[in-house]
């Protein structure tokens, strides 16, 4: 069983509608979580981290973490096509050394 | 610098030979990490220095690959004897001792696109 689970997509959304991203991680241990983007040919970019139960609201971003069902999730509201890239996943355990990334899903926004 | 800087961007090289690969952090931050990405995949952690401590080096694949660092500046990861199954983007990544336990200080480079023929 892999660390971080992810979708790899692509999922496809129209421009202006929600895009709903997806990540399960198998360690109950795990303490802190964050979404990157990372853009074709690019490096990853950190857009959100999230560390306590329920909802955390950036601008159009939202995560959402539910440590119960070892689930976290990222909004992006209002999708525009310059949000179309792969959304990476990643956990970190009991120390802070080591991020454990998904394999990313791909987010296509459709004008 | 004003960001990580990574040498050289792309790298074509014969399996079997040495490859050498540089990361420059960014100015202060004592921490550094290098992983791995292949094509289509997520980022695998290989190495990870902070400071003058010892590094952790629990994620190299394998004893072809080390890297080293000397204090906080530059590091450089070395594979040995490449094989085709190393090809893929290497990636460090920097922080700083203020931020890193939050991880949101973690700053990436552009990669080292590496290609084993």
């Amino acid at each position: 069983q892999k660390e971080v689970e992810q979708n790899s997509g692509p999922l496809s959304v129209p421009e202006g509608a929600i895009a709903s991203l997806n990540c399960t991680y198998s360690d109950q241990g795990s303490q802190s979580f964050f979404w990157y983007r990372q853009y074709s040919g690019k490096s990853p970019e950190l857009i959100m981290f999230i560390y306590s139960n329920g909802d955390k609201e950036d601008g159009r971003f939202t995560a959402q973490l539910n440590k119960a069902s070892q689930y976290v999730s990222l909004l992006i509201r209002d999708s525009q096509p310059s949000d179309s890239a792969t959304y990476l996943c990643a956990v970190n355990r009991y120390n802070f050394n080591k991020f454990y990334f998904g394999s990313g899903t791909k987010l296509n926004v459709k004008p | 610098g004003a960001g990580v800087s990574q040498s050289p961007s792309n790298k074509v090289t014969e399996k079997g030979k040495d490859v050498e690969l540089r990361c420059d952090p960014i100015s202060g931050h004592t921490a550094l990490y290098w992983y791995r990405q292949r094509l289509g995949q997520g980022l695998e952690f290989l190495i990870y220095f902070q400071g003058n401590s010892a590094p952790d080096k629990s994620g190299l694949p394998s004893d072809r690959f080390s890297a080293e660092r000397t204090g906080e500046s530059v590091s450089t990861l070395t594979i040995q004897r490449t094989q085709q199954e190393d090809s893929a983007v290497y990636l460090c990544a920097s922080s700083s001792s203020s931020t890193q336990t939050y991880g949101y200080g973690y700053t990436f480079g552009s990669g080292t696109r590496l290609t084993v023929v």
